[in-house]
């Protein structure tokens, strides 16, 4: 497969937890990393190799794998959280690299 | 460490470009390097990748036979070659440095094709 399919959007509110996921069969095999996008900006990395942090990514945001399905976990997001979220990984062949469609995260 | 692209251009289909992406703050030639775009208002997509010493090279379906993706690590440059443009490659290309993991990324170039 060489797809990875996310949630459009996802509202969370403010201090709450919330949960972005990513599904594909790629992910039984291969890490997940996650991007977040905010608008005029590049993407960066908050999460890689499945849940391992970036210096400078606040630990409220962490990640876990299960199955096929990769999940970025925010706990206690908060107004600056608010942002799209890509998941990638590679497909199944190992060759590609592959995005998700991307979340948007809107923090109430 | 910083990743700055140029060559983006408003360009008719069937024409080509040439991106530029000049790396700085890190040792270019130890990483591979890829190119991702994202048309406006649209999600990201890879283009293509090259190992760090350009012997590794893979591209998405959508641009392989058109594009070419090579670096020259003297220069700590890397670059894309687009041919045979269409109007659906509009989009802003970034440079992103990583293996499958993309830890640094450019701030893009914009590539608009159109008659």
């Amino acid at each position: 497969s060489s797809e990875l399919t996310q949630d459009p959007a996802v509202s969370v509110a403010l201090g709450q937890t919330v949960k972005i996921t990513c599904q594909g069969d790629s992910l039984r095999s291969f890490y997940t990393s996650w991007y977040q996008q905010k608008p005029g900006q590049a993407p960066i990395l908050v999460i890689y190799n499945k849940n391992n942090r970036p210096s400078g990514i606040p630990d409220r945001f962490s990640g876990s794998n299960s199955g096929d399905t990769a999940s970025l976990t925010i706990t206690g997001a908060q107004a600056e959280d608010e942002a799209d979220y890509y998941c990638n990984s590679r497909d199944t062949s190992g060759d590609h690299v592959i995005f998700g469609g991307g979340t948007k995260l809107t923090v109430l | 460490v910083q990743l700055v692209e140029s060559g983006g251009d408003f360009v008719q289909p069937g024409r080509s470009l040439r991106l530029s992406c000049e790396a700085s703050g890190f040792i270019f030639n130890d990483y591979a390097m890829h190119w991702v775009r994202q048309p406006p208002g649209k999600g990201l997509e890879w283009v293509a990748r090259i190992s760090w010493r350009g012997a590794d090279i893979g591209y998405a379906a959508s641009v392989k036979g058109r594009f070419t993706v090579s670096r020259d690590n003297a220069k700590r440059s890397l670059y894309l070659q687009m041919n045979s443009l269409r109007p659906e490659d509009t989009a802003l290309y970034y440079c992103v440095r990583g293996s499958g993991t993309f830890d640094i990324w450019g701030r893009g170039t914009m590539v608009i094709v159109s008659s």
